[in-house]
């Protein structure tokens, strides 16, 4: 159980374009769903939480005009990346936590994102 | 603000050996602390998960223990195994926000 997706796994886009990565929680409701990101070499950095039907609350330093979050749905999140640079290029990961799960946070297997 | 510092940030050790990885933290008033395991170019596996009033927990060949006063969290793996080798990383749930601080990760590597 517990379950939580990611869609797609790798993407490579042109520089300019705008990318829609889909976090989804297939066996449980998520609540509340976190987008972390993670550079070469480096640690996971939390971008933000959002919780179903409430607008995304961004950690500082991430600008929420260029990383649209929504989470729309108990079981489905989305990130985009809006007018993606080179250095957007990154791991980004998801996690999900539900009521009634200990507000443990199950994470998604992560979206290699290439900007060229 | 939590700071989570990961000691060693590599390590290559020979088969069978047991194997001890540090976690320390700067706020002690912590929700919970969980290890994690990536391979490379991959996602996150968790493999234990303690929460604030806890010790310890086992799973296998892995024990990870908390001392919450000292800031300090270890992940003792028994009988290393060249599959075994990845990074791994310790993450902290700060209490009243549940969001997670990872450490910047140790970098295993099981020699057979």
């Amino acid at each position: 159980g517990a379950v939580v997706s990611q869609h797609p796994s790798w993407v490579i886009c042109k520089s300019g374009t705008s990318v829609k990565i889909e976090c989804r929680s297939l066996d449980f409701q998520a609540t509340t769903m976190f987008w972390y990101r993670q550079f070469p070499k480096q640690s996971l950095m939390l971008m933000a939480t959002s919780n179903e039907g409430s607008k995304a609350t961004y950690e500082q330093g991430v600008e929420k005009d260029k990383f649209l979050i929504n989470h729309a749905s108990l079981t489905l999140s989305t990130l985009t990346v809006t007018s993606a640079h080179p250095e957007d290029s990154s791991f980004y990961i998801c996690s999900a936590s539900g009521q009634g799960m200990g507000d443990t946070q199950y994470f998604g297997p992560g979206t290699r994102l290439t900007v060229l | 603000k939590q700071e989570v510092t990961q000691i060693p940030a590599a390590l290559s050790v020979p088969e069978g050996e047991n194997l001890v990885l540090n976690c320390s933290f700067t706020d002690s008033a912590i929700y919970n602390l969980q290890w994690f395991r990536q391979d490379p170019g991959k996602g996150l596996t968790s493999l234990l998960l303690i929460q604030s009033s806890q010790r310890e927990q086992t799973s296998g060949r892995l024990n990870a223990s908390l001392d919450k006063s000292s800031g300090r969290s270890t992940l003792y793996i028994a009988a290393s195994q060249p599959g075994d080798s990845a990074t791994y990383l310790c993450a902290v749930a700060t209490s009243g926000t549940y969001k997670y601080i990872f450490g910047t990760g140790t970098r295993l590597k099981v020699l057979a």
